[in-house]
């Protein structure tokens, strides 16, 4: 069965960096668009990157560009989310996603990091 | 592109029928999919391309429209229906909606 399994959240300060990683199973990783999403406490879903099934393409939120970075190693099935510049308001559970293949939607979910940015 | 759903809590009680919606800013075409998110879960997938059911969701989930105007109409309610639905467009790049609350009346 499919399965994501994010890890790397935790407690850091504003203008410090953290890096998430997602390892996935139970598919062919590399045939999938994968995304990352984030919900800050209380609040609604919020979409934040996707890159391709062999990475070439990304595509970044406005209110994350230039400060985050998705990048993925296919050979380890893995997905990873650079964050640099770390703000409060970025505090949020983050989850890594897969998109259907060679669809435009998220079918799967995986549980869930959270990241909180505090001094 | 912006999501706009609405209304942004619904009270309903079980049996009854809810008639959710999502506007876009402009044409998404049928990238639209939908979302039901329960406290402290993940959220999972019930709806893509406006209308196609995703494996396992039941029958009285069902989703209509394109280009800017699309509705989740959950018919005869179940008590494990009520939990926030979101829409997801993935026409260019990605945007949520704000999102649904369904609650028992």
């Amino acid at each position: 069965q499919v399965q994501l399994v994010e890890s790397g959240g935790g407690l850091v300060k504003p203008g410090e960096s953290l890096r998430l990683s997602c390892a996935a199973s139970g598919f062919t990783f590399s045939d999938h668009y994968m995304t990352w999403v984030r919900q800050a406490p209380g609040k609604g879903l919020e979409w934040l990157s996707y890159i391709s099934s062999s990475g070439p393409y990304t595509n970044y939120a406005d209110s994350v560009k230039g400060r985050f970075t998705i990048s993925r190693d296919n050979a380890k099935k893995s997905l990873y989310l650079q964050m640099n510049s770390l703000r409060a308001e970025d505090t949020a559970v983050y989850y890594c996603a897969r998109e259907a293949q060679s669809a435009y939607y998220i079918d799967y979910w995986g549980q869930g990091t959270l990241v909180t940015v505090s001094s | 592109i912006v999501l706009t759903q609405s209304p942004a809590t619904l009270s309903l009680s079980p049996g009854e029928t809810a008639t959710l919606s999502c506007r876009a800013s402009q044409s998404v075409s049928g990238y639209l999919a939908w979302y039901q998110q329960k406290p402290g879960r993940a959220p999972r997938l019930l709806i893509y391309g406006a209308s196609s059911r995703a494996a396992g969701i039941p029958a009285r989930f069902s989703g209509s429209g394109s280009g800017t105007d699309f509705t989740l109409t959950i018919s005869s309610l179940e008590p494990e229906d009520f939990a926030v639905y979101f829409c997801l467009q993935r026409r260019t790049g990605g945007t949520f909606g704000q999102g649904t609350k369904l609650e028992i009346k």
